[in-house]
């Protein structure tokens, strides 16, 4: 299993402000993802971060409020731009292994914007 | 849009007791997940299952799998405050890779010494 290391673990933003939560994997991997779990809800994937190319977005998520960068195999980037209170969320990467399509998840990131 | 509905939302139970939490869906998986999360941490892939009807054991965790591949049962027999957590199941559509799981909104478990 890779071992997912995410920073900052936490942070508390001023609304308005934008913030760059990284994620680093100890292993090359192809498919790397970003969800989203609100406070009660599920989570909810973001977009996948392709290495080389644009990042996919899911329905509901556009690039200009969360631009994602995947520069090589074992690291990728995600800003949360102009932040609002809606905002405040855990923020969580993840990674696929193909050989059997199981997730392994980062620690996550706790958003707070005040 | 599939959906998976779990339940209960949350468990408060006693240290000893046995529990059940239903992963229930309309939509058929090629197969589902069980995960855990606790405080401050991504979720833990507990267990896949794949097969209609399967049922894996992990330790005192019993996971079921429905015959249509509609639903999924966790069971915890004599239960620890270690169990303690929120516990996800996510099912897997029929395209390609598994970004395309589906995640149940989480059963809350607390397990009181």
């Amino acid at each position: 299993s890779a071992v997912i290391s995410q920073k900052p673990s936490r942070d508390i933003c001023q609304r308005g402000t934008s913030l760059t939560i990284q994620c680093q994997v100890d292993s090359q991997v192809t498919m790397m993802f970003w969800y989203r779990q609100q406070p009660g809800q599920s989570l909810t994937l973001i977009a996948t971060a392709n290495q080389g190319s644009e990042a996919t977005y899911e329905s509901g998520f556009v690039i200009d409020k969360f631009p994602i960068s995947r520069p090589n195999l074992t690291f990728s980037t995600l800003t949360v731009s102009n932040m609002s209170p809606e905002d405040s969320s855990i923020y969580l990467c993840s990674v696929e292994q193909l050989s059997t399509g199981e997730l392994f998840f980062g620690e996550g990131s706790r958003l707070t914007v005040l | 849009t599939q959906l998976l509905e779990q339940s209960p939302q949350f468990l408060s139970i006693q240290e000893g007791e046995n529990l059940t939490v239903y992963c229930n869906s309309s939509s058929v998986f090629s197969s589902l997940q069980w995960y855990r999360q606790e405080p401050g941490e991504g979720p833990v892939l507990l267990v896949t299952v794949v097969t209609g009807g399967e049922v894996k054991k992990l330790k005192r965790l019993t996971f079921q799998f429905g015959d249509a591949r509609k639903d999924s049962s966790l069971h915890i027999t004599a239960a620890q405050p270690g169990d303690t957590g929120l516990y996800l199941c996510a099912g897997a559509g029929s395209g390609a890779g598994s970004y395309q799981l589906t995640f149940g909104k989480g059963t809350k478990l607390s397990v009181i010494p």
